[in-house]
């Protein structure tokens, strides 16, 4: 079974600083990545996703996450970070060519401060 | 789209009530999935769905809990009888299983958010 650890439930920052969000993964099989964002009373909504090929991918609102298959990490990054980017950010794993069960971390709540 | 939509988006009952939530999956997708969203636990899978058919409902707490979907358009779950320990939000996603499965994007609702005293 999979599991997800995000090592850091609160990260707060100043605004315009540079921000990571770490998450390390557990499968005994290839996997699928997700990263995922919740902004106040409302449902999580697509960051970005990993499949396959290149391992740093690009995603909305100017983040990016890299793939690390040693590490099993898929850590979060944005080099520069607003007031509005304050959210939960939850990191998902999936199996590949399994079940669609999407299997999440306990988030990290991040905090811009001005 | 409108959207996954979710009903009702507050409710607050008594020990021992029935409880019913209901979500409105997109339009085209095929799979559905009922999570619950605790401080404590994070975000736990309760039940998902494939074409209307419960393929996983292994993260279901208890008998108490109990969910549904008669059609590709319309799915439930319902706690009975609630316990002060069921307050929670209750989310539901839906996406569309294609080949590639296991890839597929969760397009999660609002969120129902349930208080039992």
């Amino acid at each position: 079974a999979q599991s997800v650890t995000q090592l850091d439930s609160q990260v707060p920052v100043f605004e315009e600083a540079p921000v990571e969000l770490r998450c390390n993964y557990s499968s005994s099989v290839s996997v699928y990545l997700f990263w995922y964002v919740q902004y106040p009373n409302q449902g999580l909504q697509l960051l970005l996703k990993y499949l396959s090929g290149s391992t740093l991918v690009k995603g909305i609102n100017g983040f990016e996450a890299e793939f690390n298959k040693s590490q099993t990490s898929f850590h979060l990054r944005k080099p520069s970070v607003h007031i509005s980017d304050t959210a939960e950010y939850f990191c998902a794993v999936s199996d590949q060519g399994g079940s669609e069960k999407l299997v999440f971390g306990k988030g990290t709540k991040l905090t811009v401060n001005p | 789209d409108a959207g996954v939509i979710q009903s009702p988006r507050h409710e607050v009952t008594e020990m021992g009530q029935e409880v019913t939530l209901r979500c409105k999956p997109i339009s085209g997708h095929n799979s559905l999935f009922w999570y619950r969203q605790t401080m404590m636990r994070g975000l736990e899978l309760l039940i998902y769905f494939n074409n209307n058919v419960p393929i996983d409902d292994s993260g279901m707490p208890e008998d108490r809990f109990s969910a549904k979907m008669p059609n590709a358009s319309f799915s439930t779950l319902k706690i009975q009888p609630s316990e002060p320990r069921d307050s929670a939000v209750y989310f539901c996603a839906s996406s569309y299983e294609g080949f590639q499965s296991g890839a597929n994007v969760l397009t999660f609702g609002a969120g129902s958010r349930l208080t039992v005293l």
